[in-house]
């Protein structure tokens, strides 16, 4: 059973439009984290979300946590070939703040096509 | 400032080969930890050190599966008589503290023919 399911699985889209990734769980998670990941290199940090109700905004990245602490969202605005990559959710259901060993989502492959 | 280091990048193994997998973190960092990524999905966690001491090896797959890190900075991970069910991305992070930021390495490709 995944504890973090992520869609869409796959996402192909054009230079400028607007997406959408959602990472859901029936667990409530004291905080969630996502990473985008590129070939062949490890995951980037890209924010943590800790409260309920939370909204953080990086650039043309906007991330919300639910107001439950079970979902997260991950919203790009006029995407660019440069976002191009696998979008990661994660984080530890287990403890109390912070990271310790993260449980991941399978990902968002997201293409941005010129 | 140099990041999570790891070695090799890429290792061809035939089955039943024991290989090493080695981990370099950043200096200083204390928590160091191992996820495996196969083919289309997300890391999964294998195990975490704080310093030298291994505190949590419950995702290790099976006991073919060994990591150390006998001085709280290298770590490496060991895997025996490796299995295609093994070919996977092993990626290693570490941490300043325990729950702090995890930085990942590049990961390395083992491919078990």
């Amino acid at each position: 059973t995944q504890l973090l399911e992520q869609s869409p699985q796959f996402l192909s889209i054009q230079e400028g439009e607007n997406l959408t990734v959602y990472c859901n769980s029936s667990s409530v998670f004291s905080s969630l984290q996502w990473y985008r990941q590129e070939p062949g290199e490890g995951p980037v940090l890209l924010v943590t979300v800790v409260t309920g109700g939370e909204v953080k905004k990086l650039k043309r990245l906007t991330f919300q946590f639910g107001d439950a602490r079970k979902d997260s969202s991950l919203h790009i605005t006029a995407a660019q070939p440069g976002d191009t990559g696998l979008y990661l959710c994660a984080g530890d259901p287990h403890s109390q703040g912070g990271s310790e060993k993260l449980v991941f989502g399978k990902g968002t492959k997201l293409t941005v096509n010129p | 400032g140099a990041g999570v280091s790891q070695s090799p990048r890429y290792k061809v193994a035939k089955r039943g080969q024991d290989v090493a997998l080695r981990c370099d973190p950043i200096s200083g960092h204390v928590s160091l930890f191992w996820y495996q990524q196969a083919l289309g999905q997300g890391p999964e966690f294998l195990t975490y050190f704080q310093n030298e001491a291994q505190l949590d090896k419950s995702g290790l797959p099976s006991d073919r599966f060994f990591a150390e890190r006998p001085e709280g900075s290298v770590s490496t991970l060991k895997i025996q008589r490796t299995q295609q069910e093994d070919s996977a991305v092993y990626l290693c992070a570490s941490s300043l503290r325990l729950g702090g930021t995890q930085y990942f390495g590049p990961g390395t490709r083992l491919l078990v023919l």
